[in-house]
């Protein structure tokens, strides 16, 4: 079973522009989080998917991050424009069924980096 | 409030060493779950073991063991005869309320060091 895949690994964008990343869940993952890491702090919750529809999107920054999930596959965050403090590491994680436990599983994460 | 702390930034030791990882948290609920979880170089973020707040039984699991107590709200991470596979960052994580959420509230993480 493949696990939970992040695109692209890496992306390093200039101030002010928009860059997109995306999440593919583990199949038939009906719940999809996101979650951020700045350097050296804790990883913040941005929100959570039940399917396509948004259960929670209390932890996302301001209004220039935007989450879809379209179809309840795989999932995009768009940051537009992107800011320097928007620099850190994007996790994706996804459970079959919510609050199943043992069962989120997160993927490796995509590092942005704003100049 | 809602709060994971660990302490330790960074831990170095030498393999076959013992060490410690701290973790205390904060929550006014009654029933919370407590995880740790491995990042090591590749990346992602590797499930280690989850803990309800009813059940103060220590664990362990081969080299790794937790000791949960929640007289001092601490759910503390010993790894035995360190590796050096077992160089990472690990995180400490909260869940509160988990009737009503699903997030985590995590920690800062420490880096661990095992040299050869």
């Amino acid at each position: 079973e493949a696990g939970v895949t992040q695109f692209p690994s890496h992306s390093v964008i200039e101030k002010g522009q928009t860059v997109t990343l995306r999440c593919d869940p583990i199949s038939g993952h009906d719940n999809l989080y996101w979650y951020r890491r700045v350097m050296g702090k804790e990883i913040k919750f941005l929100l959570h998917f039940v399917k396509e529809s948004k259960q929670d999107e209390s932890g996302m920054p301001n209004n220039r991050f935007l989450a879809e999930r379209t179809g309840g596959t795989y999932s995009t965050l768009k940051v537009q424009p992107a800011e320097l403090e928007d620099s850190g590491v994007y996790f994706c994680a996804s459970s079959q069924a919510q609050g199943e436990w043992d069962g989120y599983t997160f993927g490796s994460g995509t590092r942005l980096t704003v100049v | 409030a809602q709060k994971v702390t660990q302490a330790q930034t960074e831990i170095s030791v030498v393999e076959k060493e013992d060490v410690t990882l701290d973790c205390v948290y904060e929550t006014r609920d009654t029933t919370y779950y407590l995880f740790w979880y491995k990042q090591p170089p590749s990346g992602e973020l590797v499930f280690l073991i989850r803990r309800n707040s009813f059940d103060e039984q220590n664990e362990i699991s081969g080299r790794y063991s937790w000791n949960f107590q929640k007289s001092t709200s601490s759910f503390n991470f010993t790894i035995t005869a360190s590796q050096v596979v077992d160089s990472a960052v690990y995180f400490c994580a909260l869940r509160p309320d988990p009737y009503n959420t699903d997030k985590l509230i995590f920690g800062t993480g420490t880096r661990l060091q095992v040299f050869p």
